[in-house]
């Protein structure tokens, strides 16, 4: 079964750097998303991705982050002047073009701010 | 605006019993809701779903769930517990009134299964 896939699956970083979370969601999908979990917290939405730009995003998603799709198969997530609290999982996930498919999730990739 | 409440953050049930996992949601539109399943150190899992039609659904390893529009309700239900089934379990909801939409997560439940 196609499967959405995630790397690294954890990156470590310091404080201030700038990091890219990569994705490479199934392949006939064309609605992608990211989203994080905080350790112990809830798994929050970030911002969803079509048709070669951002159709929605949160509250959480400022000019910190960037998405991008730079190629047919990879989608990014870039997270610029890291801070301590952006230390969470990050997840991708992918779907088809009804309103009716379920999102399909990556094994998220743990990111440490150090 | 959307949310959704598990109650109970850890549920631990014997083997071979009853699995019940609250559910409960808010939703100004009609809702898609779903249930995902996290195993340790791995992503989310789609459980089930209901989307339209019959609101009794049947998932993966199983479980069911109903969704209850007048107690605005999506309980997940599994008749005997395996050790297997240890996992975190995420109830979501999206909006059904326009294409592809954000989940909206509860803050999960915990499920322990004691041998």
């Amino acid at each position: 079964e196609p499967e959405v896939t995630q790397t690294p699956s954890h990156q470590v970083t310091q404080m201030g750097q700038e990091v890219i979370l990569r994705c490479v969601p199934i392949s006939n999908h064309l609605y992608f998303y990211w989203y994080r979990q905080i350790l112990g917290q809830k798994v929050e939405f970030l911002v969803s991705f079509y048709n070669n730009e951002i159709s929605e995003k949160s509250e959480i998603f400022d000019d910190q982050f960037s998405v991008e799709r730079p190629d047919g198969s990879n989608f990014t997530l870039k997270i610029r002047s890291t801070k301590l609290e952006d230390s969470a999982m990050y997840f991708c996930a992918s779907s088809r073009d009804h309103s009716n498919q379920p999102q399909h999730f990556g094994d998220g990739t743990r990111l440490s701010i150090l | 605006a959307q949310s959704v409440t598990q109650l109970g953050s850890h549920v631990s049930v014997s083997e071979g019993a009853l699995v019940l996992l609250r559910c409960n949601y808010s939703s100004s539109v009609p809702p898609y809701l779903f249930w995902y399943v996290q195993y340790p150190n791995q992503g989310l899992q789609l459980l089930l779903k209901y989307t339209t039609g019959a609101t009794l659904v049947k998932g993966i390893n199983g479980f069911e769930a109903e969704f209850k529009k007048s107690e605005t309700s999506f309980h997940l239900t599994k008749p005997s517990a395996h050790m297997s089934d240890a996992a975190e379990y995420f109830c979501a909801v999206s909006r059904a009134d326009s294409g592809n939409t954000p989940l909206v997560f509860g803050k999960g439940t915990r499920l322990s299964v004691i041998a």
